[in-house]
């Protein structure tokens, strides 16, 4: 299976700043890339994913992430972000022949006034 | 919209009671997984299973079994819980081989044991 380090557990910021929470995963032929949002008591939503094509890849909720293969990393970003985007984000790399996915320990955003 | 339902969001058992956490999709999906997620460790899997009557192992077993009887729905089993169970569950689904790969995640279930 392969692996995937969220580097930061925490990351606060104000609000209308902009944040990029950092995703690397372990090498491998072909990538399949997941970002996951979970707010309080809920179960995880899909934000965006990479399957191919563009590197740039638009989520929901304003996040966009960029697949770079060459430094094996899949950072999500957001311009300006919002109190609502107060939540935990996972990155997460699938594992293929096995059909499953492996999930960073994840970061915690903390967006304050 | 895909829909993945967990029978409980809160539950509380004792040490050596058996628990059943259950998880129904709508999707016709071959594919469904059972996570637990702890603070700081992210989300584990479990059991996945591929399809009807099949299981396979993740990456921490031990202390749990699973069972699928019908396509929509997979059962969670911790045949004596121990406190080192207390955890949310998360099920999840997705499609088999062609799909997009993604997974559809429920509520999640917050087990305590005492």
């Amino acid at each position: 299976a392969q692996s995937v380090t969220q580097l930061d557990s925490q990351v606060p910021v104000f609000e209308e700043a902009p944040v990029e929470l950092r995703c690397n995963y372990s090498s491998s032929v072909s990538v399949y890339l997941f970002w996951y949002v979970q707010y309080p008591n809920q179960g995880l939503q899909l934000l965006l994913k990479y399957l191919s094509g563009s590197t740039l890849v638009k989520g929901i909720n304003g996040f966009e992430a960029e697949f770079n293969k060459s430094q094996t990393s899949f950072h999500l970003r957001k311009p300006s972000v919002h109190i609502s985007d107060t939540a935990e984000y996972f990155c997460a790399v699938y594992n293929s022949g096995y059909s499953t996915l492996t999930f960073g320990k994840g970061t915690m955003l903390l967006v304050s006034p | 919209d895909v829909k993945v339902t967990q029978s409980s969001r809160y539950l509380v058992k004792r040490t050596g009671e058996k628990v059943f956490l259950e998880c129904v999709q709508d999707m016709d999906h071959e594919n469904m997984f059972w996570y637990r997620q702890d603070p700081g460790l992210g989300l584990r899997l479990i059991y996945f299973s591929y399809d009807v009557k099949m299981k396979e192992k993740g990456d921490i077993p031990e202390g749990y079994s699973v069972s699928r009887e019908k396509k929509e729905r997979f059962s969670l089993i911790l045949e004596s819980a121990s406190t080192n169970q207390t955890s949310m569950y998360l099920c999840a689904s997705s499609f088999g081989s062609g799909g997009s790969y993604e997974q559809y995640f429920g509520p999640g279930t917050r087990l305590t044991v005492t």
